[in-house]
């Protein structure tokens, strides 16, 4: 079955700091991956994708993702950390049922405090 | 252009009452999906809608429901409403990346 885990609840960093939220995943066939933010009381919004290619990922507000197939892993990180990080991040892989248009399965989600 | 749209915000019902949700996908995108996000549970896959059809249902029992409309707009049916169902119900469309809206947050009581 296709599942992802995130280990960690919360990460606590302070600001400036160097952060990793991180993910693995276990899927038949090749990994479509996600990342998603989400702030009190809203939706998810989308951070960035791995589909194929390299596997260093850049997305929005600076934050980047490593995949490691060896490792089936897709770890998330940010150079420097900023309170405003403050939120409950999600990783996801497509359901390879569904092929390319296939519904997400998410990890439990990890909480990311930024103290000042 | 706009996002993906939810309605209504909140909804507030009491137990074995039926409840339903709307979503407007971004113009363009034919695929619809419903997530529910139950305290402690994480996000859970409810539905997917494409063209019209359902594609793939989770593993939610089948007072969970809903359809697409011509316009690619959909709704989620909730039928003799549980205490536990209460929950952020989120909608996304696609294709590729799927994009969320800002959810329906449904209270039974």
């Amino acid at each position: 079955a296709q599942s992802v885990a995130q280990p960690e609840d919360q990460v606590n960093v302070a600001e400036g700091n160097p952060l990793t939220v991180k993910c693995t995943y276990s899927v038949s066939g090749n990994p479509y991956l996600f990342w998603y933010v989400q702030y009190p009381n809203r939706g998810l919004q989308f951070l960035l994708k791995y589909i194929t290619g390299d596997n260093l990922v850049k997305g929005s507000y600076g934050f980047e993702a490593e995949f490691n197939k060896s490792q089936t892993s897709f770890h998330l990180k940010k150079p420097s950390a900023l309170v405003s990080d403050s939120a409950l991040y999600f990783c996801a892989v497509r359901d390879p049922r569904g092929g390319s248009q296939g519904n997400l399965i998410f990890g439990k989600g990890t909480k990311l405090s930024v103290k000042p | 252009e706009a996002g993906v749209t939810q309605s209504p915000t909140h909804l507030i019902k009491t137990r074995g009452q039926q409840a339903t949700l709307r979503c407007s996908p971004i113009s363009g995108h034919t695929s619809v999906y419903w997530y529910q996000q139950a305290l402690g549970l994480g996000l859970q896959f409810l539905l997917w809608y494409d063209e019209g059809e359902e594609r793939n249902r989770g593993n939610f029992p089948p007072r969970f429901s809903g359809r697409q409309f011509p316009n690619y707009s959909s709704e989620l049916n909730v039928n003799a409403l549980e205490l536990e169902d209460s929950a952020l119900y989120l909608c996304a469309s696609s294709p590729g990346t799927q994009y969320f809206g800002p959810g329906t947050r449904l209270t039974v009581l």
